[in-house]
């Protein structure tokens, strides 16, 4: 839908291993975010690009970092996974002065 | 950005028209009105904006009252497939800049047969 493809859709891991969720786009668009969403939360802006190594921190950054090395891809990634990070990551997109649209999604489960 | 709030559960009738309405009365004057759905646990689906005037596109209507400090959105023949929670964000509309939604709780709507 939209031209995004979130990959992996469903993860498991164990505490303390890296993990690289990727945001892949068709759509050319300038704008790319992670949000994650809790049960109980909405969904909470992690951090988000508006170009190529061009990124920033949302709300809830801590222990996450990200890169944007060409248009199309967005990675996240967690540098030592946690428990508490075991959420569904949503990546979405936007052109210049367009609304976002989402991805369906990664389930992780960090154990 | 300024908060918003809504109903947290309603309920319609299939094929009648689902009204949710949503309260923003700290909005500023570049902010927009955003609507946006979440099916089960897929990803959000964006249906409408607008700044100040009323806005209607294939999905939905949304009508924003004068001083803008309110809105509704307006399902015009609610299907079974509209049950969703139905999330109202208001958020910076600045040219060219990357917009931060802020999702609340929403509204569930359930569409009842």
């Amino acid at each position: 839908d939209a031209g995004i493809t979130q990959s992996p859709r469903h993860k498991v891991t164990e505490t303390g291993t890296p993990v690289t969720l990727r945001c892949h786009q068709t759509e050319n668009h300038r704008y790319m975010y992670w949000y994650r969403q809790d049960p109980g939360h909405g969904l909470r802006l992690i951090h988000y690009s508006y170009g190529v190594k061009d990124t920033d921190k949302g709300e809830v950054s801590d222990g996450y970092s990200v890169s944007r090395s060409k248009t199309e891809d967005f990675l996240l990634t967690l540098e030592s996974a946690t428990s508490s990070q075991t959420s569904v990551y949503f990546c979405a997109i936007a052109g210049v002065n367009q609304p976002q649209h989402f991805g369906d999604g990664t389930r992780l489960s960090i154990l | 950005d300024a908060k918003t709030t809504q109903p947290t559960s309603m309920d319609c009738a299939e094929g009648r028209a689902a009204n949710l309405p949503c309260n923003h009365s700290t909005i500023s004057g570049n902010e927009y009105v955003y609507w946006y759905r979440q099916i089960h646990s897929q990803g959000p689906q964006y249906i409408i904006h607008g700044l100040k005037n009323n806005e209607t596109n294939e999905m939905a209507s949304l009508i924003i009252t004068e001083d803008r400090k309110s809105s509704t959105l307006i399902l015009p023949h609610a299907t079974l497939r509209d049950t969703a929670v139905y999330y109202c964000i208001v958020a910076n509309g600045g040219s060219g800049s990357a917009r931060q939604l802020t999702f609340g709780s929403g509204t569930q709507l359930t569409v009842l047969p």
